[in-house]
Order: C-alpha cells, then sequence, then structure tokens
C-alpha cells in the first residue's frame, strides 16, 4: 500500500461545479496535512495547510478524518483557472524529521 | 516561490557526463529538498539536510550526490551512474518546525543529449 494515495483523475467537470478529491494515508503518526496545487511543468504551490477542525480559504475547503486517515479537498464553484493537479502531502509521522510524502496527484480539468 | 533559486532551467546531459544543479535560498530555512519528477508521477525524494555539513539519502539516492556547506545553498550533482536522468528536478526548502510546509524552487529540466 502507498503511504498517501490519491485517484489520479482526471475529474472533468463544468464552470461552476463543486468537485471534491480525497486522499488517504497509512502512517496513523502523521501530525501535519497539507494541499499543493502543481500546474502543468511548473512547480508545487503550497495550497492550504489542513487543521484538524476543517479550514476554508474562499472556495477551497479541506478537511481531515484521522479515524479513517484520510483528507479532502473540496473545491466549490469550479473556475478555469482551477485546472491544474491537486497534490496530497502528509508529513511523515512522528521520529520522522521533516519529510513529507506526496501523492500523485489528482488531476481537475474544468471546461466552459 | 519567492526566495529559492534553482538553476540553470533547462539542462543537457552528455553521455558519461556529471552534471550540478544549484539550489539557493534566502528565507533562512533550516532544511532543504531535492525530489524528482518523472512525467505523469509524483514526487520522489533524492536527498534532504536538516542542518549544514549534514545530509540524509532519500528513496531515490543511487547515481545522485549532494553537499551542504552553507546554509543558502545544496546544490545536487546528477553523477554518470544515473542511467536515466531525464526528468524536473525540484529543490524545496522549509523551517525547523514540524508541522511547517514546504515551498519550492521553480525547478530544472535535465535531459539527455
Amino acid at each position: 500500500r502507498k503511504e498517501v494515495e490519491q485517484d489520479p483523475g482526471p475529474f472533468n467537470v463544468p464552470e461552476g461545479a463543486t468537485v471534491a478529491f480525497n486522499c488517504t494515508y497509512s502512517n496513523s503518526a502523521s501530525q501535519s496535512f497539507f494541499w499543493y496545487r502543481q500546474d502543468c511543468r511548473k512547480e508545487p504551490k503550497l495550497l492550504m495547510s489542513v487543521y484538524s477542525s476543517g479550514n476554508e480559504d474562499g472556495r477551497f475547503t479541506a478537511q481531515l478524518n484521522r479515524a479513517s486517515q484520510y483528507i479532502s479537498l473540496l473545491i466549490r464553484d469550479s473556475k478555469l483557472s482551477d485546472s491544474a493537479t491537486y497534490l496530497c502531502v502528509v508529513h511523515g509521522g512522528s521520529g520522522n524529521t521533516g519529510k513529507l510524502i506526496f501523492g500523485q496527484g489528482t488531476t481537475l480539468q474544468v471546461k466552459p | 516561490d519567492g526566495g529559492i533559486t534553482q538553476s540553470p532551467k533547462y539542462l543537457f546531459r552528455k553521455e558519461g557526463q556529471n552534471v550540478t544543479l544549484s539550489c539557493e535560498q534566502n528565507l533562512n530555512h533550516d532544511a532543504m529538498y531535492w525530489y524528482r519528477q518523472d512525467p505523469g508521477q509524483g514526487l520522489r525524494l533524492i536527498y534532504y539536510s536538516q542542518i549544514v555539513n549534514d545530509f540524509q539519502k532519500g528513496d531515490i539516492a543511487e547515481g545522485y550526490s549532494v553537499s551542504r556547506e552553507k546554509k543558502e545553498s545544496f546544490p545536487l550533482t546528477v553523477t554518470s551512474a544515473q542511467k536515466n536522468p531525464t526528468a524536473f528536478y525540484l529543490c524545496a526548502t522549509k523551517t525547523g518546525a514540524s508541522n511547517q510546509p514546504q515551498h519550492f524552487g521553480d525547478g530544472t529540466r535535465l535531459s539527455i543529449l
């Protein structure tokens, strides 16, 4: 089993749609969680950290479910500019000094 | 990300040649990382360094070498022993706190001539 798993997609949605991605992780000791966005042939950029109580940033909402070991990203009112690959990232857990584990990414394509 | 400079943006390697990718940061971050990304794949960790003059192998260190003589700099050498070096190489930095994210440079694309 991979340490961090994501559905690679692609998710094809119309503008204005709501779309959600899930990501599962295997290390129950993991402490920190992030979502990154990566555009084609560019570097990953931090989209948002994921907090235990869930957090929202504009149209984006992140949730953490420690019991089931998954995190989610919800995008409301999708824009064409949201088209990208979304990377789920998990801190390796206790005793793991700073290593982040990256999922393969989920590709989102927003259509007009 | 501002503050992390990778050079060159594009690099071509001949057979049997070693090449060095530069990563410089002015963020005063303690930790630095090198990743490799192949088309359609996730990031794989090559080497990382938590502090000056110390570094550890990541998941795919074979055929690569690094040094960390200064806090600001973490160069990666792709040696001739790396038989499939064509990839997108990303350098990242992070503060010492464990709950902080990594920030990336804009990458170097390496190809075989």
